[in-house]
């Protein structure tokens, strides 16, 4: 039962803002969205988390729409480094303690 | 420095010979995590623990135990390794609670099964 749904793949030009959509159409009330990212086969990195409101961090934005069945992240103006796998993340914290990762996105920044 | 160490980075192992890897977090976190990530599959979760003594299963977890005796160490545990268990794994570690934010990753443990 896969909480979150990602598009396989995008390409984002250098400099340009990158838009990742999630969908999380199941999402309930208490359970937290976070983005991470991977870079090649290294640990994953955390970029953001929000619950109901917009977000922002130096890294990245987090739009989370009103209904809260989707969110995207938006990384400003994209660089060649950004190039990776992105995962969006639904967090459940009641009795048990989950992150259900999606299948990613891998975000190709070309220059 | 905020980290969780695992180790080893790397291992080749036979196919029966018990193995364990071994994860350990300085942040004093309550929450720690086993994550095995194949291709095609994303990362998924094998055991978690919310606290010392307290550890349960998450999506993939046959062939696999885990113990916490100490609020910083997780190790995982291959009692019959198997071939199918040629992996890269990731311990993880957090506060309890929604707000206390990121889940923190280990960089990763290649492990090869012949």
């Amino acid at each position: 039962d896969a909480k979150t749904t990602q598009p396989p793949s995008m390409d984002c030009a250098e400099g340009r803002a990158a838009n990742l959509p999630c969908n999380h159409s199941t999402i309930s009330g208490n359970e937290y969205v976070y983005w991470y990212r991977q870079i090649h086969s290294q640990g994953p990195q955390y970029i953001i988390h929000g619950l109901k409101n917009n977000e922002t961090n130096e890294m990245a934005s987090l739009i989370i729409t009103e209904d809260r069945k989707s969110s995207t992240l938006i990384l400003p103006h994209a660089t060649l480094r950004d190039t990776a796998v992105y995962y969006c993340i639904v967090r459940v914290a009641l009795s048990i303690d989950k992150f259900y990762f999606g299948s990613g996105t891998k975000l190709n920044v070309k220059p | 420095e905020a980290q969780v160490t695992q180790n080893p980075r790397y291992l080749i192992t036979v196919t029966g010979k018990k193995l364990t890897v071994t994860c350990s977090q300085n942040m004093n976190h309550e929450y720690m995590s086993w994550y095995r990530q194949d291709p095609g599959l994303g990362l998924r979760q094998i055991y978690y623990s919310m606290n010392v003594e307290a550890t349960d299963k998450g999506d993939v977890p046959e062939g696999y135990k885990v113990s916490r005796k100490e609020k910083r160490n997780f190790p995982l545990i291959l009692e019959s390794p198997s071939p199918n268990q040629t992996s890269l794994y990731f311990c993880a570690s957090t506060p309890r609670g929604y707000l206390s934010g990121e889940l923190f990753f280990g960089e990763g443990s290649r492990l090869t099964v012949l």
